[in-house]
């Protein structure tokens, strides 16, 4: 089955620094990718769209020069957290979906990265 | 996308079938109905989704009845590895689809 793999799954960093959350679709090429943020208790919610070649879309009321989502090829979605803040200590999810499969394809998920800023 | 009401707890015996009940009156024609389930601190596993007609796979199956105002994931027999909480979103299945979810049902399944 598809498989989207996220790294890392944790990560611990000081507030004001940057951290980097890669997310790869490993058997499948995804044009889209999808950010979501969960914080505890609650259900996810849809950060941002990433495609590839182009700039990624917001969901409003997210900044997007402060979660920078890189889609370099066609396997590869990257976040950046810039400049984190214990307020942006969340789960982070992205998702993709089969490029080459029909349009009613499910999206498949990372396992999330725990992001905890002290 | 089209609202999904489902009850926010559910309880099952380990064995027994789980039917998790999901309202989407005001589904359109070309919306599907997705089921996706999160177990603590993971990401969402996709399950199964359908249009109009039944679906059924290695996971479970889905009912969906004939006006498409409401649908049922039946997990046929529940295990302790079932306890997750689960999401119906209906949505239309198209290449750039997004999900949104909404707070789904947690299931507990007990021995």
């Amino acid at each position: 089955g598809a498989v989207v793999s996220q790294h890392p799954s944790w990560v611990i960093c000081k507030s004001g620094t940057s951290v980097k959350i890669e997310c790869r679709s490993l058997d499948f090429q995804a044009t889209t990718m999808f950010w979501y943020r969960q914080f505890p208790k609650q259900s996810l919610m849809l950060m941002a769209t990433s495609n590839e070649g182009s700039k990624a879309t917001y969901e409003q009321g997210v900044e997007k020069d402060k979660f920078l989502i890189n889609h370099a090829s066609l396997t590869l979605s990257t976040l950046t957290v810039t400049s984190a803040h214990p307020e942006d200590s969340s789960f982070y999810i992205c998702s993709a979906r089969d490029a080459g499969g029909p349009p009613n394809s499910p999206l498949h998920f990372g396992n999330g990265t725990r992001l905890t800023v002290t | 996308d089209a609202k999904t009401t489902q009850p926010p707890s559910m309880d099952c015996a380990e064995g027994r079938a789980a039917n998790l009940p999901c309202n989407h009156s005001t589904i359109s024609g070309n919306e599907y109905v997705y089921w996706y389930r999160q177990i603590h601190s993971q990401g969402p596993q996709y399950i199964i989704h359908g249009l109009k007609n039944n679906e059924t796979n290695e996971m479970a199956s889905l009912i969906i009845t004939e006006d498409r105002k409401s649908s049922t994931l039946i997990l046929p027999h529940a295990t302790l590895r079932d306890t997750a909480v689960y999401y119906c979103i209906a949505v239309e299945g198209n290449s750039g689809y997004a999900l949104n979810f909404g707070k789904g049902t947690s299931l507990l399944v007990t021995p």
